[in-house]
């Protein structure tokens, strides 16, 4: 499968537990972005990773939000002590260099529910 | 803020009716881009329109951008079941982002 992996596909967190959510790119693919989609919402960006590099993240609340992206493994976005308007999905796209202009590839997602 | 409105905001319609949803800005845009999304699933992308007054087509979906690259619009001859999705329009920020529609929930009733 040549495609945007996201895992876990749900996770539940109590409120003040820590989300971890993983992102393995399109083969070839050296650059990763998260976006998050809360209900009756559309999709907002939250960072733009390349290898062992954030370029951009803008998008990403200033505290409890992180996101790396190594030179081996995949890319983890990370909340700490998630509230329950965290709850949502959670989507990864990747695009090769000077291609993200174009469109993305994105993977299936993460749900995540604080309960 | 460059800000996508779609329309309608739902459409439910029978099988083998034709329909259009549109994706409108005040702002021009070098790209546009529309993604469908079914329930549980991330968006997949379906085409990028670059030049000003383009068309195309992919099988019964036919994509427009406007001419002054603020709008586009998609249609669908002869809907089916399988159509049924989240359509979402996108276009690039001045960064590595993009800002995405709201969306056009569509039902294709058998």
């Amino acid at each position: 499968n040549a495609g945007v992996m996201q895992n876990p596909r749900h996770l539940v967190r109590r409120r003040g537990q820590e989300a971890r959510l993983r992102c393995s790119p399109m083969k070839g693919h050296s650059h990763v972005y998260w976006y998050r989609q809360l209900p009756e919402e559309g999709l907002k960006f939250m960072v733009y990773l390349q290898k062992e590099n954030i370029i951009d993240e803008s998008g990403m609340p200033k505290e409890r939000f992180s996101a790396e992206f190594p030179k081996e493994g995949p890319s983890i976005l990370r909340i700490q002590q998630v509230v329950r308007g965290d709850s949502a999905a959670y989507f990864c796209a990747s695009s090769g260099p000077g291609q993200g202009t174009y469109g993305y590839t994105f993977g299936s997602g993460t749900r995540l529910t604080v309960v | 803020t460059q800000l996508l409105e779609q329309s309608p905001q739902f459409l439910s319609i029978q099988e083998g009716e034709n329909l259009t949803v549109y994706c409108n800005s005040s702002s021009v845009f070098s790209s546009l881009q529309w993604y469908r999304q079914e329930p549980g699933e991330g968006p997949v992308l379906l085409v990028t329109v670059v030049t000003g007054g383009e068309v195309k087509k992919l099988k019964r979906l036919t994509f427009q951008f406007g001419d002054a690259r603020k709008d586009s619009s998609l249609h669908i001859t002869a809907a089916q079941p399988g159509d049924t999705g989240l359509y979402l329009c996108a276009g690039p920020t001045t960064g590595n982002q993009f800002y995405f529609g709201t969306g056009t929930s569509l039902t294709v009733i058998p």
